[in-house]
């Protein structure tokens, strides 16, 4: 069945420096990619998106790319902040059997951002 | 804009209690997804319904039932509680796009058994 990989945390940088989060997947069909953050207490928000190969989602400096190839939608963000600190998500989301949809999630990866 | 709105947003009960918890979705929105997630898991999904019909199923224990009403609004209800079903429990509501869809999610609700 589908599934999503993601690199396991947690993740400690320092503020400033260059993120860098692995998300691959494997599906049967074409599904739209995401990244949600949950940032701690909170619930899970949409980050960014993609529904088609070599699109690329960008929100709040983060970036993902569709990359059909490589079956990869890796995040990545020039410059974290001590606020990036968070728990991100990435998903896949495909139709099947006629008109359900169904998120498939990675495990999460935890972000910590040191000052 | 409009957000999902879940209540309540914490609740605490006693084992074998029951608990019903709501969820508003976006408005125009015709779909909604209910999810559990425990402590350091990713959500896990329980039960969507599309239209008011229910339209797929997920790993929902027969303890848990869920409908959507005629204004699209849903419930969870949770009976014979148990110690493990501690969890916090997402709502998340989209608008049928084809390969479009998107999935927005409530705040949750955070629920403790005792």
């Amino acid at each position: 069945g589908d599934s999503v990989t993601q690199m396991e945390g947690p993740v400690t940088l320092s503020e400033e420096a260059f993120l860098t989060i692995n998300c691959t997947y494997t599906a049967t069909g074409y599904p739209s990619l995401f990244w949600y953050v949950q940032y701690p207490g909170e619930g899970l928000q949409l980050l960014l998106k993609a529904t088609k190969a070599d699109d690329k989602g960008s929100n709040k400096g983060f970036e993902a790319t569709y990359r059909k190839e490589t079956t990869s939608f890796h995040l990545e963000k020039g410059s974290v902040q001590v606020s990036d600190s968070a728990v991100y998500f990435c998903a896949l989301s495909e139709i099947y059997a006629g008109n359900n949809r169904k998120l498939i999630w990675g495990l999460g990866t935890s972000l910590a951002v040191n000052p | 804009a409009a957000g999902v709105i879940q209540s309540p947003r914490h609740l605490i009960k006693e084992k074998r209690e029951t608990a019903t918890l709501k969820c508003y979705p976006i408005p125009r929105h015709d779909t909604v997804y209910w999810y559990q997630q425990g402590p350091g898991q990713d959500p896990q999904f329980l039960i969507s319904f599309y239209e008011k019909m229910q339209s797929d199923k997920g790993s929902i224990p027969d303890r848990f039932s869920a409908q959507q009403f005629s204004d699209y609004h849903s419930e969870l209800n949770m009976s014979s509680l148990e110690l493990g079903d501690s969890a916090l429990y997402f709502c998340a509501s989209s608008q049928s796009l084809g390969q479009e869809e998107t999935q927005y999610f409530g705040p949750g609700t955070r629920l403790l058994v005792l």
